[in-house]
């Protein structure tokens, strides 16, 4: 089965604070995914990345960073936190599934930024 | 541009009915693929079916199916015979760029499905 993990499922920050949301997958996957979901939004996607040190912006890249060192890592950086990143992030990989190009999720994490 | 529709934005089955779930997307391009995924209020997405623009038979996995319509470009869901812990959010993907340029999902508003006993 594939395995995503986040690295907390909730977290409170400060503004201001600069904050690491780490996603590891363990099917050797070529592409990964930081989105977040807000009420009302639905699901947007921040960065992506398909190969090591490869990088991507989607549709919503302001305030955010990402860093793909290792295949099966893929971090989200919040450089300084902001009330308005207050959301729920999710992580995703594709490239083996029933379709190539199927997501699998991680569990997701509620950020808090007060 | 690309845009999937998801017109339910909520919708009550009684436990051991069907229910079918609406998808509709706007294309232009030839190959496509369309996807479901479930999210409980835990909030982990659940991938549940996929269909590939040219697959002639309508995908199954279990008790759920994907009624596709091409030509109607539509992609329901239909899941049989509702459990209580099928009470989720359900939302409809369409792989919007292909798989070798990052195979970006673009997601429908969702549908959520409550059960009752």
């Amino acid at each position: 089965d594939v395995k995503v993990t986040q690295s907390s499922r909730y977290l409170v920050k400060r503004t201001g604070e600069k904050v690491f949301l780490e996603c590891v997958q363990d099917m050797d996957h070529e592409n990964m995914f930081w989105y977040r979901q807000d009420p009302g939004l639905g699901l947007r996607l921040i960065y992506f990345s398909y190969d090591v040190k490869m990088k991507e912006k989607g549709d919503i890249p302001e305030g955010y960073s990402v860093s793909r060192e290792k295949k099966e890592r893929f971090s989200l950086i919040l450089e300084s936190a902001s009330t308005n990143q207050t959301s729920m992030y999710l992580c995703a990989s594709s490239g083996g599934g029933v379709a190539t190009d199927t997501q699998y999720f991680g569990p997701g994490t509620r950020l808090t930024v007060l | 541009a690309q845009k999937i529709t998801q017109t339910q934005p909520g919708m009550f089955v009684q436990e051991k009915e069907a229910v079918t779930l609406d998808c509709t997307y706007d294309t232009s391009d030839q190959s496509y693929g369309l996807f479901w995924y479930k999210q409980p209020s835990s909030g982990e997405m659940i991938f549940l079916i996929y269909q590939g623009s040219y697959d002639e038979q309508n995908a199954t996995e279990g008790r759920y199916s994907l009624n596709f319509q091409k030509a109607r470009k539509s992609a329901n869901l239909v899941i049989s015979a509702s459990q209580l812990g099928d009470s989720a959010m359900y939302f409809c993907a369409m792989r919007e760029t292909p798989y070798n340029q990052g195979g970006k999902l673009i997601f429908g508003q969702g549908t959520e499905l409550s059960v009752k006993p």
